[in-house]
């Protein structure tokens, strides 16, 4: 079955404590993303990538790390969480930058 | 600065109450616009892509349609199982990078 895998679901963590949520697609889509989901505000870009080794800031890259190792993997780190990184998170995947990209089911963030 | 905007921002209909949401952008050189549906807590799902002026794409209730400066969801006979937030997004000018700037949605409730 074609999906975008994220993990963990739900996180509570502290301030300052870095984190890692992962992402993983298996169908070797080129393009990858992460978004980032508020009340009021929408969805909003962090990163995304493009390849292999190319990543590139979104709208609001502040706090936030990528890294595009291999293909299917584009985890992100939050080196030192703050209360307001607390959010709704997606990652999404895609074949080109124009067809159906695919969403994971979310991480729901608390920073405390 | 590109921008996607959404109209209305809620809308409540009737079971069989056909109407229209609007997505309106300011990107110049359209390359493609997207939507998708969202439900509460979970990742958004592809609906279409629209890539120029005058082209039109259907799925059941839904038809999307697109002008030089706006898209219009219509949605026709609404049943209950439609209710969803459904967003908008494009790429910004001259991007095939992966960037998308996504609308604030509109949040569609169909009574039965």
């Amino acid at each position: 079955e074609a999906q975008v895998t994220q993990n963990p679901r739900y996180l509570i963590t502290v301030t300052g404590k870095k984190l890692t949520v992962t992402c993983s697609q298996n169908m070797n889509h080129e393009y990858m993303s992460w978004y980032r989901q508020d009340p009021g505000l929408g969805l909003r870009q962090i990163y995304y990538s493009m390849n292999v080794e190319v990543t590139d800031k979104g709208d609001v890259p502040e706090g936030y790390k990528v890294s595009r190792k291999e293909k299917r993997n584009f985890p992100l780190i939050l080196e030192s969480p703050s209360p307001n990184q607390t959010s709704l998170y997606f990652c999404a995947s895609s074949h080109t930058w124009d067809t159906e990209a695919f969403f994971g089911q979310g991480t729901r963030l608390t920073v405390v | 600065e590109d921008q996607v905007t959404q109209s209305p921002e809620a809308l409540r209909l009737q079971e069989g109450e056909s109407s229209s949401l609007n997505c309106s952008y300011t990107v110049s050189g359209l390359r493609g616009l997207f939507w998708y549906r969202q439900d509460p807590g979970k990742g958004p799902e592809f609906l279409f892509t629209l890539y120029s002026a005058g082209e039109e794409k259907e799925k059941e209730r839904l038809k999307a349609t697109l002008t030089k400066k706006e898209s219009f969801l219509h949605i026709t006979a609404p049943k209950p199982e439609d209710s969803a937030t459904y967003l908008c997004a494009v790429p910004p000018d001259s991007s095939n990078t992966g960037k998308l700037i996504f609308g604030q949605g509109t949040t569609l409730q169909v009574k039965p």
